[in-house]
């Protein structure tokens, strides 16, 4: 156990709606990153979080956005959903040195 | 960000040694060398850290010579439960630590 949790675990939407995902990071982890797995791939890195600030952002549209909490709780939210949206969406808490992944949350879009 | 090259599949018998190279040709100076674990639709569990030499926990070693532009992670004795996907990183210790780039990493197979 990593001690990141993620909610909720798995998710069914349609095409055009939006979605909220929800992580807790590790007690004392002030930095959160999200990344989004498909089907046979690797995580991409979408964005992180640091002390409530976006600080670095990888190559998403501007439709995925998040939000970090002063308890360093985070969201990402996605708008105007679409089919590839469909995905494994992790969240990592890093500490010193080295990210600790929450199980993710299943999203499917149809 | 440096990049990670890693073979795409590798097989093994239980109780053997395996041994997983990546290359990372474009290293920085700062970059800390971090392996993962992946069973599907599960996170990613970290393995094992390193910047240099040899570096050996309760799960694998990490072997990472001078020019540090490779490393091989070392499982000993695998089991079947040791079947996932395993993932080379390379990142910084600094605020771009969280992004990290994942390839798709090494499929090992663990057979009876």
């Amino acid at each position: 156990e990593t001690g990141v949790t993620q909610s909720p675990t798995h998710l069914i939407k349609t095409r055009g709606q939006q979605v909220t995902l929800r992580c807790s990071s590790q007690s004392g982890h002030n930095t959160v990153s999200w990344y989004q797995q498909a089907l046979g791939q690797g995580p991409q890195f979408i964005f992180q979080y640091y002390r409530e600030e976006e600080n670095g952002r990888g190559n998403f549209p501007p439709r995925f956005s998040g939000l970090q909490f002063p308890n360093y709780s985070s969201e990402l939210n996605v708008n105007a959903l679409e089919l590839d949206d469909s995905a494994l969406y992790l969240c990592a808490s890093r500490g010193t040195d080295t990210q600790y992944f929450g199980p993710g949350t299943r999203l499917t879009v149809l | 960000l440096a990049k990670t090259t890693q073979p795409i599949s590798m097989d093994s018998y239980e109780g053997q040694e395996v041994n997983i190279t990546c290359s990372h040709n474009n290293i920085a100076t700062n970059d800390y060398i971090t392996w993962y674990q992946q069973f599907p639709s599960q996170g990613p569990r970290f393995i094992i850290q390193g910047y240099k030499t040899k570096v050996t926990n309760e799960v694998a070693s990490l072997f990472i010579p001078a020019d540090r532009k490779s490393s091989t992670l070392s499982l000993p004795r695998v089991s079947l439960s040791d079947t996932a996907v395993y993932y080379c990183l390379v990142g910084d210790g600094g605020s771009t630590l969280g992004r990290l780039y994942f390839g798709r990493g090494t499929q090992l197979t663990v057979w009876p």
